[in-house]
């Protein structure tokens, strides 16, 4: 019963360098979330997808790219890291929009420093 | 100012005490209301969801909206040193997907 898997759960990078961060999940779930969690923030979203193929910007896409070639995968890119995007990130899926009460599923996080 | 507040705490009591935590919020139009709790190093579960206003009863935990206040409550009876936690509220309006979160309240339960 694995849900949602995200990869790495660590990584430090240098300013500039780039990382993919990987999410899988196995419930078949249309809807794939990228969020990032700061000290004091809250959860911001970065980017979504409403299915396969298809990617849209949340609250705070500046300075990633996403894709989601297959249902079950969304890939956060950081193609030029800078230390403001040192951050826990999470993935998270749901079976419908979040616009009602639908249930997110989150995977256990990715903890990204970039010094 | 943020859409939604929340004290992130830390909030420290004993065990068997019952917890209360609050978010408040402006925008009139959210109509959901969820509570997330999040354990140290995992990602957010789901505790529990309301809609509109009024109160849900889930065993010890009770969700609590006053929309005319714009402020949400969420009660934890005879509290355990496993909800320990971080508490996070989240709400979301029917015109479109994103929930809007809450900083999240740190609770620490003492034996």
């Amino acid at each position: 019963n694995a849900g949602v898997t995200q990869t790495p759960k660590f990584r430090v990078l240098k300013t500039g360098q780039s990382m993919t961060l990987l999410c899988a999940q196995d419930m078949n779930h249309e809807y794939m979330y990228w969020y990032r969690q700061d000290p004091g923030m809250g959860l911001r979203l970065i980017h979504y997808s409403v299915g396969e193929g298809t990617t849209a910007k949340g609250e705070v896409p500046d300075g990633y790219n996403v894709s989601r070639l297959k249902k079950q995968n969304f890939l956060l890119g950081l193609e030029s890291a800078a230390p403001s995007q040192t951050s826990v990130y999470f993935c998270a899926s749901s079976r419908a929009s979040t616009g009602t009460n639908e249930k997110l599923f989150f995977g256990s996080g990715t903890q990204l420093s970039v010094l | 100012q943020k859409e939604v507040e929340q004290d992130p705490g830390p909030l420290s009591v004993p065990e068997g005490a019952i917890v209360s935590l609050n978010c408040t919020y402006s925008n009139s139009a959210f109509q959901y209301f969820m509570w997330y709790r999040q354990y140290s190093r995992k990602g957010p579960e789901l505790l529990m969801y309301t809609y509109s206003s009024g109160n849900k009863e889930d065993g010890r935990f009770t969700a609590q909206v006053d929309k005319s206040s714009k402020y949400i409550s969420l009660f934890i009876r005879d509290s355990q040193p496993s909800d320990s936690a971080t508490y996070l509220c989240a709400m979301s309006a029917r015109s479109n997907y994103q929930l809007i979160w809450g900083a999240g309240t740190k609770l620490i339960i003492k034996p």
